[in-house]
């Protein structure tokens, strides 16, 4: 099946850098990918939409000059966290639909997931 | 605005027994629905998706829709502690590809 590779796995930085994730398509091509976060104990809530080739899509209340997205190819999408503070501590997923567009009859291939500490 | 609602939890319940965990939302073009489980640290997995009213069987797992009390349910029978997990509930709304909406999930807790 479809795989979304996501890395790293975890990391730790410390408040005022900046940390990338990345989520690889390794057996498709993936032209959109979604990025969610989720806090402990919350749902996963969409960030934003990242499209090869184009501007990244924000959801409500989602700084984009705070997390900067890269869809440079159609198996590569990054998030990066810019100057992280504690409060960006959580767990990042990225997830890719079906090819085929929607409505969807086949699952979202999620990415492992990062989770990000910020000291 | 998309709402999906689900009781947090924890639900406990015996090994061996049905588990029944529910699910509302509020956009009534919603199409597409789906359960994950989730475990601790972890990305989720798709359990069952479902589109149409009615049951939908797979093996232990049975999701039910209604889509004109904007209902969605999932049982899970013959219980196991393997089953301990949060469960999400997620929806998809139009043709398009948008990311889907998740509810923030109901703690499964199977007592052996």
């Amino acid at each position: 099946g479809a795989v979304v590779s996501q890395h790293p796995s975890w990391v730790i930085c410390k408040s005022g850098t900046s940390v990338k994730i990345e989520c690889r398509s390794l057996d498709f091509q993936a032209t959109t990918m979604f990025w969610y976060r989720q806090f402990p104990k919350q749902s996963l809530m969409l960030m934003a939409t990242s499209n090869e080739g184009s501007k990244a899509t924000y959801e409500q209340g989602v700084e984009k000059d705070k997390f900067l997205i890269n869809h440079a190819s159609l198996t590569l999408s990054t998030l990066t966290v810019t100057s992280a503070h504690p409060e960006d501590s959580s767990f990042y997923i990225c997830s890719a639909p079906p090819t085929g567009g929607g409505p969807y009859n086949s699952p979202l291939h999620f990415g492992n997931g990062t989770r990000l500490t910020v000291t | 605005q998309k709402e999906v609602e689900q009781n947090s939890g924890p639900l406990s319940v015996p090994e061996g027994a049905i588990a029944s965990l529910n699910c509302t939302y509020s956009d009534r073009v919603s199409q597409s629905f789906f359960w994950y489980r989730q475990y601790s640290g972890k990305s989720p997995e798709l359990i069952m998706s479902i589109y149409s009213n009615g049951d939908k069987e797979d093996g232990r797992f049975t999701a039910q829709l209604n889509k004109a009390s904007q209902y969605v349910s999932l049982l899970i029978r013959d219980s196991q502690p393997s089953d301990s997990a949060t469960y999400l509930c997620a929806l998809h709304s139009g043709g398009g590809a948008d990311g889907l909406t998740f509810g923030k999930g109901t703690h499964l807790i199977i007592q052996p």
